[in-house]
């Protein structure tokens, strides 16, 4: 019930293409779901998050997608560049209550960007 | 202009020598994070201090313990460290808890020998 499944695991794709990860999660607690990039070497770094009281959120080339219904969101980056190059990892957590604390990530996928 | 300062960067122990890891923050935000993360893995939350109120994960071993004598400063402790304790160590920083965004440091690679 505290999962949240990732996939792909790894992801390769053209510079200006788009990029598509998907996460799904069982717990009908969650209520916030994030979105962090990781560089190598580096911490995680939030890129963005929503709630799902809307079906979608764009923050310049990045949006998520969510359906509440099927329990699945998803990441999409626009014209990807060599530089969005990373891991992603999706993440849930419930709004209040014990376990508000506690974000669930996904296991993340690795996302290069080819020239 | 880091906000959430890890040190050191790497750390090499030996099999059973304690080692301690240190976090500092310049937020002044009231939550506090440890996670564990190993490699191609996500990161695993081992504890997490509210203000002053420690609160350690179920699962997270008793050979890991956690100090925060004061709100910017937050310790790790590997009382006897085995070979898969060997990971990467990430403090992280929140305002409060839910829907809050958590602000990562850089992290701390720590090798056992």
């Amino acid at each position: 019930q505290q999962q949240v499944k990732q996939s792909p695991q790894s992801l390769i794709v053209q510079k200006g293409g788009i990029s598509i990860i998907n996460c799904a999660y069982e717990n009908t607690a969650f209520d916030y779901f994030p979105w962090y990039q990781q560089f190598p070497g580096k911490g995680p770094a939030l890129l963005i998050a929503i709630r799902p009281d809307v079906s979608e959120k764009k923050e310049g080339r990045f949006t998520i997608s969510f359906n509440k219904s099927a329990k699945q969101f998803s990441l999409h980056i626009m014209d990807s560049q060599p530089g969005d190059s990373a891991t992603y990892f999706c993440a849930a957590s419930p709004d209040s209550g014990a376990g508000s604390y506690q974000l669930t990530f996904g296991k993340g996928t690795k996302l290069s960007v080819i020239p | 202009d880091a906000m959430v300062i890890q040190n050191p960067r790497y750390q090499v122990t030996q099999f059973g020598k304690p080692v301690t890891l240190s976090c500092s923050q310049t937020l002044n935000h009231n939550v506090m994070y440890w996670y564990q993360q190993k490699s191609s893995q996500a990161p695993k939350l081992l504890f997490h201090y509210y203000d002053k109120d420690f609160n350690n994960e179920a699962d997270t071993p008793d050979n890991f313990q956690s100090r925060r004598p004061n709100t910017s400063f937050c310790f790790l402790d590997i009382r006897s460290p085995g070979l898969g304790d060997a990971a990467m160590y990430l403090c992280a920083t929140s305002r409060q808890v839910g829907f809050e965004k958590l602000f990562f440091g850089s992290g701390t690679q720590l090798s056992v020998l």
